[in-house]
């Protein structure tokens, strides 16, 4: 069975572009997160979509967004970048709307320069 | 103070030893708390999640949550050079956004 799917694997992004990242969800899967894990640190929350509404978001500049199609897949989009925005993003997906079992991709390694 | 505490490590155990894995939390409203496992450059696996307070087994690791201490703690048996890792807590309240410890990095040496 295929598992989440993230693409692409690595980035490098200037300050200042936007970049999109893309979250292929696990069959069945209807809700899917997004989080950002800065080197040394845990994952931090993001967005949560289900069924494609947005049913939570954490404590993230307006400058993130993200969304979610009718086949369950999501993507992340950053506007302006910053320095500071560099970090592995994962994306995990689940059943419900809960995130006890949730199940996590490889991840987005974006570097900005 | 951060709502979820974990001591970043590295701990160092000898092939075989019992790990014994820690997090704190300041958060009374978590009710489901989990454990991932991260190696290097991949997404967190899920281990185990338990919902409020009680022990969990699962093959060599059990998990135990104390809600009056507000302390959680993975135990994983007969560590094996595999185990290396960095582990994960992560908890969540109503509000179905988790909270994750910023991990321990975990090398078994044979």
């Amino acid at each position: 069975d295929a598992g989440v799917t993230q693409s692409p694997t690595h980035l490098i992004k200037t300050r200042g572009q936007q970049v999109t990242l893309r979250c292929s969800p696990i069959s069945g899967h209807k809700s899917v997160s997004w989080y950002q894990q800065v080197l040394g640190q845990g994952p931090q929350f993001i967005f949560q979509y289900y069924e494609k509404e947005e049913r939570g978001r954490g404590n993230f500049p307006d400058r993130f967004s993200a969304r979610q199609f009718p086949n369950y897949s999501s993507e992340l989009n950053v506007n302006a970048l910053l320095l500071g925005d560099s970090a592995l993003y994962l994306c995990a997906s689940s059943f419900g709307t809960g995130n006890t079992e949730a199940f996590f991709g490889q991840g987005t390694r974006l570097t900005v320069v | 103070q951060k709502e979820v505490e974990q001591d970043p490590g590295p701990l160092s155990v000898p092939e075989g030893a019992i790990v014994s894995l820690n997090c704190t939390y300041s958060n009374s409203a978590f009710q489901y708390f989990m454990w991932y496992r991260q190696y290097s450059r991949k997404g967190p696996e899920l281990l185990m999640y338990t919902y409020s307070s009680g022990n969990k087994e699962d093959g060599r690791f059990t998990a135990q949550v104390d809600k009056s201490s507000k302390y959680i703690s993975l135990f994983i048996r007969d560590s094996q050079p595999s185990d290396s890792a960095t582990y994960l807590c992560a908890m969540e309240g109503g509000s179905y956004i988790p909270t994750f410890g910023r991990g321990t990095s975990l090398i078994v040496h044979p």
